[in-house]
């Protein structure tokens, strides 16, 4: 059971260029989302999704799109990276009862130069 | 809105107590609480439903008032593994369409 998988683990991008953040969860949750983690901001939402086909906004959801296909995967589009989303994301997941914990995954580490 | 959070750090002796609160300006569904240590992802702790409602782990407690929409964790007893970064994060609506907010964090340390 891989819980919430998150690829690249470390990525470098120039100013400008776009990218795809990866997450897939095996669990079958209906709800998945995506955070941001800056020193001392805590973990901010950037988009969430409560199932396939259904995607919302966040706290800081500019200069990032989402979409939701599968119930398994939510990637994360950074379509013209700038410094400041220089940060860690996660991905993280839940099922639907409303005491279900959120399951993160292990964090991509990205750098804008 | 992002919860508030308070203490933002607390230094402790092992053996010490402490309680780290968490305040919502908005009506709340759950609390949620996860400890996070240093370059690894947040780790679930408990959830606390509306009702007023107290959970205990070991010597990890927590209580919600959901009346006052405030979350307090009790960490009783202090281990050295306790150290890290404490967040609560709130729910509002029926807790399944809504969305999880984080507040900033309270770093905990515990020394020898």
């Amino acid at each position: 059971n891989a819980g919430v998988t998150q690829t690249p683990k470390f990525q470098v991008l120039k100013t400008g260029q776009s990218m795809t953040l990866q997450c897939a969860q095996d669990m079958n949750h209906e709800y998945m989302s995506w955070y941001r983690q800056d020193p001392g901001m805590g973990l901010r939402l950037i988009h969430y999704s409560v199932g396939a086909g259904i995607t919302d906004q966040g706290e800081v959801p500019n200069g990032y799109n989402v979409s939701r296909s599968t119930t398994e995967d939510f990637p994360l589009r950074l379509l013209s990276a700038a410094p400041s989303q220089t940060s860690v994301y996660f991905c993280a997941s839940k099922g639907s009862r409303g005491n279900s914990p959120l399951h993160f995954g292990n964090g991509t580490r990205l750098t804008v130069t | 809105q992002q919860p508030v959070q308070s203490p933002q750090a607390v230094i402790l002796r092992e053996g010490e107590d402490a309680v780290i609160n968490c305040s919502s300006s908005k009506a709340l569904y759950s609390v949620h609480w996860y400890r996070q240590k240093h370059g690894e992802a947040p780790v679930f702790l408990m959830i606390l439903l509306k009702g007023g409602e107290q959970k205990g782990h070991e010597k990890i407690s927590a209580s919600f008032n959901e009346k006052k929409q405030q979350s307090s964790l009790y960490l009783t007893a202090s281990q050295l593994s306790y150290s890290g970064t404490y967040f609560c994060g709130t729910e509002g609506g029926s807790g399944n369409t809504d969305k999880l907010i984080f507040g900033t964090g309270t770093r905990l340390q515990v020394f020898p």
